[in-house]
């Protein structure tokens, strides 16, 4: 089974601020990747998908990259509408995993 | 619009069975994998498996093989997740969610609660 770890699990960060959220797989997957963000008491949304690509929608100040077993994901310019957890998720091969969330708070 | 509408919160006792729900629209139902996951309160998410519509091809996550079972019903487009004998620890919310790849779009969810 393919571990993905976040980091950090908590962010605290302020309105306007650049944010890197960090995936590690503990081995190769390739760019098969997905990203996710979910509000308290919401069903997760689809923000990436293998590893780079956006998904229809989803506001340009997010983007992902990343290849092989590091990815991260980037917000440009925090919104107030970005504070949630995101998770990341491998579809390299069965059985798909997802990292464990980081958490991104107002500072 | 692709749509995945999810049955209500559900109260079992242990030992009980369950059926829940995830009725699909808007797209080609076949064509498309569904799967299931897992929120245990607090935590995060958890991969229990996916299902092809098409052929009923199905893969389960470890901690979900023989725990669960996973099915469809082509004619109205619906996939299912069931349970034989539920343990306190199913307690969760479970979403299902069309693979695209990646999930998307989800159920709204369906709460279940055991209860001894």
């Amino acid at each position: 089974e393919i571990q993905m770890t976040q980091s950090p699990s908590t962010l605290s960060a302020s309105v306007g601020d650049r944010v890197t959220i960090t995936c590690r797989a503990s081995r190769t997957i390739g760019s098969w990747l997905a990203w996710y963000q979910q509000k308290p008491g919401k069903a997760p949304k689809l923000l990436v998908h293998r590893a780079s690509s956006l998904e229809n929608g989803v506001p340009s100040r997010f983007s992902g990259s990343g290849s092989g077993t590091e990815f991260t994901l980037t917000i440009s310019s925090l919104q107030p509408d970005d504070f949630a957890t995101y998770y990341c998720q491998q579809y390299q091969s069965y059985w798909w995993t997802f990292g464990q969330g980081t958490k991104v708070e107002i500072k | 619009e692709v749509q995945l509408v999810q049955s209500g919160a559900v109260v079992k006792k242990v030992g009980e069975s369950l059926k829940i729900s995830c009725k699909a629209s808007g797209y080609n139902f076949t064509n498309y994998w569904i799967g299931w996951v897992r929120q245990m309160p607090g935590k995060g998410l958890e991969w229990m498996g996916i299902i092809y519509p098409n052929d009923s091809d199905t893969r389960y996550g470890p901690s979900f093989q023989g725990q669960v079972t996973i099915s469809v019903d082509k004619s109205i487009t619906t996939a299912y997740l069931q349970w034989s004998g539920l343990k306190a620890s199913d307690a969760a919310m479970y979403y299902c969610a069309r693979w695209k790849p990646g999930f998307g779009p989800w159920g709204q969810g369906t709460l279940v609660t055991v209860s001894s």
